[in-house]
């Protein structure tokens, strides 16, 4: 897997875009770059993935820069629901390489009234 | 997606007992995993555990210690063996589906030993 390096955390006023960056210079190019949040005490959440082109659903968008070597997850309006930490993970996933993930230590993200 | 439920949601055993961890899906799936998460700290892969093979361990965790059993499409246990206090922690379930693997998680079961 490629490594990721993320911010350890991040501040956001709520009702503003909170743009969480994601450092992955060594990424190949069959890695999927993959965006989960863990809000406190629960179970990690899936928001969004991609190859190489911007995606965008009812989460979050995910911007990918030309070179694949880093990306942005950007919560368009921050609410206080949002408060995570979130894990930026870049990886194949295939048979050979298995489906499993590795989770870093993500960026944790406070929204602020 | 996919909807996962987990039980107990947590537990305080003592040591050198063991617990049970149950773990069902709201569909059939044929990827399913469970992770730790000890206090503070990020989530570490304990073992996949598809369907109609044997559970494969990551380094660090064996058999003996946290057997597993996956007896069908929609459920999985994982039991943590004659426990000490580092056991403490919350272990999650999660399966992977969807056009990328996606991966889903339950809500975890917290731990604590004593």
């Amino acid at each position: 897997d490629a490594k990721t390096t993320q911010p350890p955390s991040m501040d956001c006023a709520e009702g503003r875009a909170a743009n969480l960056p994601c450092n992955h210079s060594t990424i190949s190019g069959n890695e999927y770059v993959y965006w989960y949040r863990q809000i406190h005490s629960q179970g990690p959440q899936y928001i969004i993935h991609g190859l190489k082109n911007n995606e965008t659903n009812e989460m979050a968008s995910l911007i990918i820069t030309e070179d694949r070597k880093s990306s942005t997850l950007i919560l368009p309006h921050a609410t206080l629901r949002d408060t995570a930490v979130y894990y930026c993970i870049v990886r194949v996933i295939n048979s050979n390489s298995g489906y499993a993930l590795n989770f870093g230590k993500g960026t944790s993200l406070l929204v602020t009234p | 997606s996919a909807v996962i439920s987990q039980k107990p949601s947590r537990d305080i055993c003592q040591r050198g007992t063991s617990l049970t961890i149950q773990c069902q899906v709201d569909s059939q799936v044929t990827m399913m995993f469970w992770y730790r998460q000890q206090p503070g700290q990020s989530l570490t892969l304990i073992a996949t555990a598809n369907q109609g093979s044997e559970a494969t361990y990551e380094s660090g965790f064996v058999i003996d210690k946290f057997p597993i059993s996956r007896p069908n499409l929609t459920f999985s246990t994982l039991t943590v063996s004659n426990m000490s206090p580092e056991d403490s922690s919350i272990y999650l379930c999660s399966v992977a589906t969807g056009a990328r693997y996606e991966q889903y998680f339950g809500p975890g079961t917290r731990l604590t030993v004593t």
